[in-house]
């Protein structure tokens, strides 16, 4: 069954350097997703991307994001320069884009540690 | 602000026994469809079961099924013949539009005794 994959599984980075977080969607998708979980919180919604661009993005999705997608397969989320309260759980997601709600399928996610 | 409430933070079930997972919503929106994910330890996010707000009859899949109550703006989960293997934390969430994004509550997290 297709899955959506994401890598590295954990990143340990010091405060003020650069992090790429990378995800593979499922091959079909049209509609892609950045979402994080700080520890013991609830899972929030960053940015949505299709056909090359940004969709949707929310309040937290600030110039120190961006995303991209450098090929055909991957689709990657950057913070530029880390604060200690980017440490979350980052997930991505796809979709169909059928025109119609499809559901949204996770990946493992990324736990990105700020040290 | 379009929210979604999940105000039992944990629940524990016995296991072979049947447990619902409350959770309610408000949106002005018309038409929108609600989900529950479930996150075991390896916090992955996995879809458990979605319902489309314009269908009256509630969605089953398997052991779990849900409560719609579109009036109420109700959405609750029921897990019949609880297994070990069901204790994670489970999240409502719902969509308002075509590709957009996922509305999360807090989620509960379930313990399953054996």
């Amino acid at each position: 069954e297709p899955e959506v994959t994401q890598t590295p599984s954990h990143q340990v980075t010091q405060m003020g350097q650069e992090v790429i977080l990378r995800c593979v969607p499922i091959s079909n998708h049209l509609y892609f997703y950045w979402y994080r979980q700080i520890l013991g919180q609830k899972v929030e919604f960053l940015v949505s991307f299709y056909n090359n661009e940004i969709s949707e993005k929310s309040e937290i999705f600030d110039d120190q994001f961006s995303v991209e997608r450098p090929d055909g397969s991957n689709f990657t989320l950057k913070i530029r320069s880390t604060k200690l309260e980017d440490s979350a759980m980052y997930f991505c997601a796809s979709s169909g884009g059928s025109g119609r709600v499809d559901t949204q399928y996770f990946g493992p996610g990324t736990r990105l540690t700020v040290l | 602000a379009q929210t979604v409430t999940q105000s039992q933070p944990e629940m524990s079930v016995q296991e072979a026994e049947t447990v619902t997972l409350s959770c309610t919503y408000d949106t002005s929106e018309s038409d929108y469809y609600l989900f529950w994910y479930k996150q075991p330890p390896s916090r992955q996010m996995i879809l458990v079961i979605r319902q489309e707000a314009y269908k009256q009859q509630n969605a089953t899949e398997n052991r779990f099924s849900v409560n719609f109550q579109k009036a109420a703006k109700s959405f609750s989960l029921k897990i019949s013949d609880s297994q070990l293997g069901d204790a994670a934390m489970y999240f409502c969430a719902y969509i308002t539009g075509a590709n957009s994004k996922l509305t999360f509550g807090k989620g509960i997290t379930l313990s399953v005794r054996p």
